[in-house]
């Protein structure tokens, strides 16, 4: 079945990186776009980045740009997101999601992951 | 960035009951609208997308509507699976956004 599986996450020092990744099954990855969304503690969602089916393009929340870079892996069928320069406030579950319709970027969000908790503390 | 303000923030009903969302885009967004039910601890599921198309395997007591700057999410008898927390989010354009959602409680 269609499956997102996160993992990476863990509790880690502010400024330290930490690199989240995200495995597809189930379905053609290459064929689709990817997001992260995270959500805080008792907060709501925040999207943090989305990747076209290529990898050609990539767009970013301005909270995280210059931080922290997406990539992904179509031959792995693997979604990544490197956080460098880690926040307090970027405490928070991270979910990759797939873009409801193959070779769209913006669309919404058909299949989440259970996601990884990310927790940054000194 | 499209901002969206959902109302509202909570709410208390029962089983049964009709109930209303909404949710206000600024600047307008045609209909790139979706709604999100998540549940404690679980990840978000798409409800609604397109502002009024159905997802896949969701019940038909959902139901969007809207276009433009406005646009509702109706439940038309609840269950009490439905109690949970509802989300919008406009995927119009970069960067995309979520309302602050909607905690829907047991009366």
């Amino acid at each position: 079945q269609v499956q997102l599986v996160e993992s990476g996450g863990g509790v880690v020092q502010p400024g330290r990186p930490l690199r989240l990744s995200c495995a597809a099954s189930g379905f053609n990855f290459s064929s689709y776009a990817m997001h992260w969304v995270r959500q805080a503690p008792g907060k709501g969602l925040e999207w943090v980045a989305v990747t076209s089916y290529d990898g050609n393009r990539k767009y970013y929340a301005d909270s995280v740009k210059g931080r922290f870079t997406l990539s992904r892996d179509n031959s792995k069928n693997t979604l990544f997101l490197q956080m460098n320069s880690l926040r307090i406030e970027d405490t928070a579950v991270y979910y990759c999601a797939r873009v409801g319709a193959d070779f769209w970027t913006f669309y919404h969000m058909d299949v989440w992951g259970k996601g990884t908790t990310v927790t940054v503390s000194s | 960035a499209i901002q969206l303000t959902q109302s509202p923030p909570s709410l208390s009903a029962s089983v049964g009951d009709r109930v209303t969302i909404t949710c206000r885009a600024s600047p307008g967004i045609s209909s790139a609208l979706a709604w999100y039910q998540q549940k404690p601890g679980k990840a978000p599921k798409v409800l609604i997308y397109d502002a009024s198309s159905l997802e896949s395997g969701v019940p038909s007591r959902f139901s969007g509507s809207g276009s433009g700057t406005d646009f509702t999410l109706i439940i038309s008898s609840l269950q009490p699976e439905d109690f949970a927390t509802y989300y919008c989010q406009q995927f119009n354009s970069y960067p995309i956004t979520f309302g602050q959602g909607t905690r829907l409680e047991i009366k």
